[in-house]
């Protein structure tokens, strides 16, 4: 039973183009959620993150969108860079950023030049 | 050091023997985690630390494996009688306290042969 749900495996975007992956989500307790990039050979690291109490997160390039009726979150990259490719994952945790994360299955973005 | 710090990077094992694996987490963070990635898969939660609570077991696959981390810092991950399907990258994550996004060391690559 996935908590945590993105749908699509692979995406694959123009540079300079805006990236949008999706992540869904079943678990109504569940109240804050963040992405995290995955090069290969190395460990996730932070990207972006959002709680339930607002629908938009924006850090530079990187805007993070919530919509808590559809349990659906998505981020945005604009402009896409190549170095933007990656594997996003989305977490999502209940209580707090720290407690323990339920991961999505990841999504591949490439960035072609 | 400045991040999570995992050991060994690569492990290669027999089938039914027992590993170890260390994590040592960044200094003065209190929240510590264990992940694994199998291949092709997203991260899956096993265990989870927090300061001098008993820690949330709830992820771990089955009692071959267990966890333990000493003084409030270095944890250790133990695999006893190895089964293939242990092969996984495992991932360690540290966060300051409840309230703070995690971060994750490089992985260990465990393969089971």
């Amino acid at each position: 039973d996935q908590q945590v749900k993105q749908n699509s495996p692979s995406l694959s975007v123009q540079e300079g183009r805006i990236s949008i992956l999706n992540c869904d989500y079943t678990n109504s307790m569940f109240d804050y959620f963040l992405w995290y990039k995955k090069y290969p050979a190395e460990g996730p690291t932070f990207l972006i993150s959002i709680s339930s109490i607002k629908d938009k997160n924006e850090d530079g390039r990187f805007t993070v969108f919530l919509n808590k009726s559809a349990k659906h979150l998505s981020l945005h990259i604009v402009p896409s860079q190549p170095g933007d490719s990656a594997v996003y994952f989305c977490a999502a945790s209940a209580g707090s950023a720290g407690n323990m994360l339920t991961f999505g299955g990841g999504t591949r973005l490439m960035v072609k030049p | 050091g400045a991040g999570v710090s995992q050991s060994p990077s690569n492990k290669v094992t027999e089938k039914g023997k027992d590993v170890e694996l260390r994590c040592d987490p960044i200094s003065g963070h209190t929240a510590l985690y264990w992940y694994r990635q199998s291949l092709g898969q997203g991260l899956e939660f096993l265990i989870y630390f927090q300061g001098n609570s008993a820690p949330d077991k709830s992820g771990l696959p089955s009692d071959r494996f267990s966890a333990e981390r000493t003084g409030g810092s270095v944890s250790t991950l133990t695999i006893q009688r190895t089964q293939q399907e242990d092969s996984a990258v495992y991932l360690c994550a540290s966060s300051r306290d409840r309230d703070t996004e995690a971060f994750f060391g490089q992985g260990t690559r465990l393969t089971v042969v």
